[in-house]
């Protein structure tokens, strides 16, 4: 199955800063979603995307759908310790197909 | 709120044993999946039902069987389990084929000595 390139793999930063990542594909998707996942627990979405160029913010973080259909990006601004965690990608074409990133793992230093 | 449920966060089991990963969904929903993570390879798709009954292998689905006996619960089998499916096992469900909302639960943690 199909793997998405998501980088960076992790992530070191102090409280405050800013977090950007992205993921990139071979292909085009229908629908770009974003989920975390803290540690012991399952992903959880955070923000899903269905258009090209679609920019979508929830609260600190904001996505956006590539024009080209084939990359995502994920900011989160103003980090606190709770957004500890690893962040995954996936492109979603069709009902059961979901394809994801190997996710990037953040860790923010109080 | 969704609720996914496995029965286990960590099992151990030996080489050879037969293990049942159990999941249960509270919302009714169509779709159910079995997803394993390993570290630096993401998620990959093992199985997934969109039915009672009813079954499509994933990407991964070699060592593994699902049954689906009832709409709220999917169960994952490794008939003989093996020290290289030693991971994490994620269950999830989705509304209908129309969603893109996939729910998950916590996860169980196999260890196979």
């Amino acid at each position: 199955g199909q793997q998405l390139n998501q980088s960076p793999q992790s992530m070191f930063i102090q409280e405050g800063e800013d977090v950007s990542m992205n993921c990139t594909s071979s292909s085009i998707f229908n629908t770009w979603l974003w989920y975390k996942q803290d540690p012991g627990e399952g992903p959880v979405l955070l923000i899903a995307l269905y258009k090209a160029g679609e920019l979508t913010s929830n609260g600190r973080l904001t996505a956006q759908f590539g024009i080209t259909r084939k990359d995502s990006f994920l900011n989160i601004s103003a980090s606190i310790p709770s957004d500890v965690g690893i962040y995954f990608c996936a492109g979603q074409n069709t009902g059961n197909q979901f394809y994801f990133g190997t996710g990037t793992s953040l860790t923010v230093i109080p | 709120d969704v609720k996914v449920t496995q029965s286990s966060r960590y099992l151990v089991k030996r080489t050879g044993e037969k293990v049942f990963l159990e999941c249960v969904q509270d919302m009714d929903h169509e779709n159910m999946f079995w997803y394993r993570q390993d570290p630096g390879l993401g998620l990959r798709l093992i199985y997934f039902s969109y039915d009672v009954k009813m079954k499509e292998k994933g990407d991964i689905p070699e060592g593994y069987s699902v049954s689906r006996e009832k709409k709220e619960r999917f169960s994952l089998i490794l008939e003989s389990a093996s020290t290289n499916q030693t991971s994490m096992y994620l269950c999830a469900s989705m509304r209908g084929l129309w969603d893109e909302k996939l729910f998950f639960g916590s996860g169980t943690q196999l260890s196979v000595l």
